[in-house]
């Protein structure tokens, strides 16, 4: 089955405590990134890459890192957590690039005490 | 404030009836696409409409884009309870396909069977 998946789903960590959620996807696309939702302010990009070793950063990417060693795996990482990251976070793919739709994750709940 | 704005925030509407929501963009776009979430969960696409289209039909899903007025608005005909989520616009920027998504804060559907 094609799928973005995302691990863990939930969260709860402690202000400083680096942490890593993982997304992987199945179907082979270039294009993957990252998202945080929040109520009242949508969805914002955190960071995104077209390919394997080309990363960018979106509209948010203060406090977060991303690696993209492999086509399917896209790691969001936490050096240092603080309680304004707290919210839910979603990874995509598309094939290509934007001109395509985008497959979302299931998300991953986290909160950072 | 966002690239992407949706209104209304909320609707409220029975089985059957039609449910039009709309979207209001700041800068030019290559395309704009609609996402459904069910509560707290991933997004899911509906229709991509690229800037030289103005219309797009998928089952009983209608999306217009009027780039003069930098407006979008997506019309699901006869509604069913289950089309109760959240939608949202995302647009893509800067003239390529490459790049960030942008969304809107999105509308709330609320249909009553």
């Amino acid at each position: 089955e094609a799928q973005v998946t995302q691990n863990p789903r939930y969260l709860i960590t402690v202000t400083g405590k680096k942490l890593t959620v993982t997304c992987s996807q199945n179907m082979n696309h270039e294009y993957m990134s990252w998202y945080r939702q929040d109520p009242g302010l949508g969805l914002r990009q955190i960071y995104y890459s077209m390919n394997v070793e080309v990363t960018d950063k979106g509209d948010v990417p203060e406090g977060y890192k991303v690696s993209r060693k492999e086509k399917r795996n896209f790691p969001l990482i936490l050096e240092s957590p603080s309680p304004n990251q707290t919210s839910l976070y979603f990874c995509a793919s598309t094939l290509g690039n934007l001109g395509n739709e985008q497959f979302f994750g299931p998300g991953t709940r986290l909160t950072v005490l | 404030s966002q690239q992407g704005e949706e209104d209304p925030q909320a609707l409220s509407i029975q089985e059957g009836e039609n449910a039009t929501m709309n979207c209001s963009y700041k800068t030019s776009i290559n395309n704009l696409q609609w996402y459904r979430q069910n509560s707290g969960r991933g997004l899911v696409h509906l229709i991509l409409i690229r800037s030289n289209e103005r219309e797009k039909h998928s089952g009983r899903l209608r999306v217009t884009l009027d780039t003069s007025k930098k407006s979008s608005s997506l019309l699901i005909t006869a509604s069913r309870a289950a089309d109760t989520a959240s939608y949202f616009c995302a647009t893509v920027t800067g003239g390529t396909s490459y790049g960030k998504l942008t969304f809107g804060q999105g509308t709330i559907l609320t249909v009553h069977p």
